[in-house]
């Protein structure tokens, strides 16, 4: 069973770009959620969604925005990039995402230059 | 709101026990988690704890009082493998609110 699958690996940007983030979550998990983490911060909470539902947000700014497809893939976009954004964003899957062991992908490292 | 505290880092020697605490204040808790991630790597489930007591498997084992707002991870006969980052986390409304995490490096 394939396990949470995130891409790209790396990407480098520069300031005011946008960017893409893609998650396949494992084959029947339907709640995909996304974290940000940095040195400083640790891992902050996004946002979730289930059944092409945001369920919550985290307190990111609305740069940060998300989706989820029919088939439960989900996408992050992160719109006029700046420095602070650099950082490793992870993707966990669930099957009801509530109370549930979280399974999560190998991340995305993302530099703002 | 969620604040979770934890230690910063604990070292221990190979085959002893370390013991990590956690302390949250949040609203609407449904339970607590511990993952592990060594780094470079995506985090990894460990432990969840809903009700009061102790959860045992295998070397590690995880426990939660509600009424204190306070959970441990207990590590058992370390190895060297156990060297990584143990997070604890607070699940609530199909979220986790993560301590900053505590760095466990394990000596020969």
């Amino acid at each position: 069973k394939a396990g949470v699958t995130q891409t790209p690996r790396y990407l480098i940007k520069t300031r005011g770009q946008q960017v893409t983030l893609s998650c396949s979550p494992i084959s029947g998990h339907r709640s995909v959620s996304w974290y940000q983490q940095t040195p400083g911060q640790g891992l902050q909470f996004l946002f979730e969604y289930f059944s092409e539902t945001q369920r919550n947000k985290g307190n990111f700014p609305g740069r940060f925005s998300g989706r989820q497809f029919s088939n439960s893939r989900s996408e992050m976009n992160v719109s006029t990039l700046e420095l602070g954004d650099s950082a490793l964003y992870l993707c966990a899957s669930g099957m009801t995402g509530e109370n549930e062991k979280l399974f999560f992908g190998s991340g995305t490292q993302l530099s703002v230059l | 709101g969620q604040n979770i505290d934890q230690p910063t880092e604990m070292t221990a020697t190979e085959g002893a026990i370390v013991q990590i605490n956690c302390t949250y204040q949040t609203s609407g808790f449904n339970g607590l988690f511990w993952y592990q991630q060594h780094a470079g790597e995506a985090p990894t489930f460990l432990s969840y704890n809903v009700l009061d007591g102790l959860e045992e498997k295998g070397r590690f084992s995880s426990f939660l009082s509600r009424s204190k707002g306070y959970s441990y991870l207990l590590l058992k006969e370390l190895q060297m493998k156990d060297s990584a980052s143990y997070l604890c986390a607070s699940s609530n409304d199909y979220k986790l609110s993560f301590g900053a995490g505590t760095t466990v490096t394990v000596r020969a």
